[in-house]
């Protein structure tokens, strides 16, 4: 039974390109959320998605994030126009339910030039 | 402030010595609560957790927490530690009737001499 997955594991964008950063929950989990660990720092909550709906988005920056999790497919973590500040770990975190045991994923390492 | 505590950033055993990593959180109502391990380069591991019940929670690779609800506290310990308890080790609470979502210490790394 495979464990949550996310691709890439790094990534490389120049300032102002797009960031797509991709998670396939753990089979039969259908609650998937999404962390940022930026330097030298804990883990952030950012957004919480069940399939096709945003539960809360209550962690996500105002401008250039998105998340979508579609009825087919991983979900995926958009960051528009990067910026250096957005240097930093990504880690996606599946559920079976709302409140129950969330396991990780190895994230994703972007990097910003 | 509502918040989750570790209040020890960087600590240092011998390999064989016990260890004892500290967690404490400030919310009104006793939430879920968590230990993850985290090696350099990885994704978090669960350790442990604590949803209600007996207060004393055994987990994976010989870890055990205790749960102190006067003392607002979920401490890890291990009577021994091995060289691969290196890591970074952060704890975690889930608030409850909230999303679920993970609010996490700002992690205390362990260093194990030999």
């Amino acid at each position: 039974n495979a464990g949550v997955m996310q691709n890439p594991r790094h990534l490389v964008r120049r300032r102002g390109q797009e960031a797509r950063l991709r998670c396939s929950p753990m089979k039969g989990h259908s609650h998937v959320y999404w962390y940022r660990q930026l330097p030298e720092e804990g883990l952030k909550f950012m957004v919480y998605l069940q399939k096709e709906n945003i539960i809360d988005e209550s962690g996500m920056p105002k401008e250039r994030f998105s998340a979508e999790f579609p009825k087919e497919g991983p979900s995926i973590l958009r960051i528009q126009q990067v910026v250096r500040g957005d240097s930093a770990a990504y880690f996606c975190a599946s559920s079976s339910g709302r409140q129950e045991t969330q396991y990780f994923g190895p994230g994703t390492r972007l990097l910003v030039l | 402030a509502q918040s989750v505590t570790q209040p020890d950033i960087h600590i240092t055993v011998s390999e064989g010595a016990s260890l004892e990593l500290r967690c404490n959180y400030s919310y009104g109502a006793t939430p879920y609560l968590f230990w993850y391990v985290q090696s350099p380069g990885q994704g978090l591991q669960l350790l442990l957790k604590y949803f209600s019940g007996d207060t004393l929670v055994q987990g994976i690779k010989g870890f055990e927490a205790e749960f102190k609800r006067s003392q607002s506290s979920f401490n890890l310990r291990k009577p021994s530690v091995h060289w691969s308890d290196a890591a970074e080790y952060f704890c975690a609470v889930v608030l409850t009737g909230n999303t679920g979502k993970l609010i996490f210490g700002q992690g205390t790394t362990l260093q194990v001499k030999p």
